[in-house]
């Protein structure tokens, strides 16, 4: 089955400092990719995402992603963390077979220390 | 542009009550639409989708239900609540091509 796996539960960055957040998948071919954020009791909002083409795809708020099909990786970073950007992230693929739903890791909780 | 509502925002419900979460859809017709559940310290689990109205499948087995009455209104039920229904409700619409979420419901059964 296809399953998406953040090995993160928590991650703690300075801020100004560098961001990567690691996410792995299983997945039979290439899936759509996507990264949300949520911030608390809020929903989730689409950071970036990949569908095709080049493997680094640019987001909002700063972030990117790079795919590599060797690892069945997705990993989102970002150059310098905010204080604002200590949040929930959630990595999840989508199927573009069968019926579309996308399937989502447990996620990462970003904290941001001053 | 299309836009997702849900509500309520906030939900205490006793133990053995009812429960009706409301989201609808704007700016698309016949949307796929999806509820998800996240309970504290978990990801999110897929409840129930719908293709299209009256079109509604389940993905895990639990005490609750879902109605789509209309194209774009997507309704979470249940008949009586249990504490482990207590959780983070969301809604979407989407596909593998992405998903628009709800801004939630935070649901405490006590």
């Amino acid at each position: 089955a296809q399953s998406v796996t953040q090995p993160d539960i928590h991650i703690t960055v300075s801020e100004g400092a560098s961001l990567e957040l690691r996410c792995n998948y299983s997945y039979g071919a290439t899936p759509y990719l996507f990264w949300y954020v949520q911030s608390p009791g809020q929903g989730l909002q689409l950071l970036l995402k990949y569908f095709s083409g080049d493997t680094l795809v640019q987001g909002i708020k700063g972030f990117e992603a790079e795919f590599k099909r060797s690892q069945s990786s997705f990993n989102l970073r970002k150059p310098s963390v905010h204080w604002s950007d200590a949040a929930e992230y959630f990595c999840a693929v989508g199927l573009n077979t069968g019926f579309q739903k996308l399937v989502f890791g447990t996620g990462t909780r970003l904290l941001v220390s001053p | 542009s299309q836009t997702i509502h849900q509500w309520p925002a906030t939900l205490v419900q006793p133990v053995g009550s009812p429960l009706s979460l409301e989201c609808t859809v704007e700016g698309t017709s016949n949307p796929n639409l999806y509820w998800y559940r996240q309970a504290a310290g978990r990801g999110l689990q897929l409840l129930f989708y719908s293709v299209g109205i009256g079109q509604i499948s389940s993905e895990v087995p639990q005490n609750l239900s879902a109605s789509r009455p209309q194209d774009r209104q997507f309704i979470l039920s249940s008949k009586k609540l249990l504490l482990s229904d207590s959780g983070f409700y969301l809604c979407a619409w989407g596909g593998s091509y992405g998903y628009t979420f709800g801004s939630g419901t935070r649901l405490t059964v006590v």
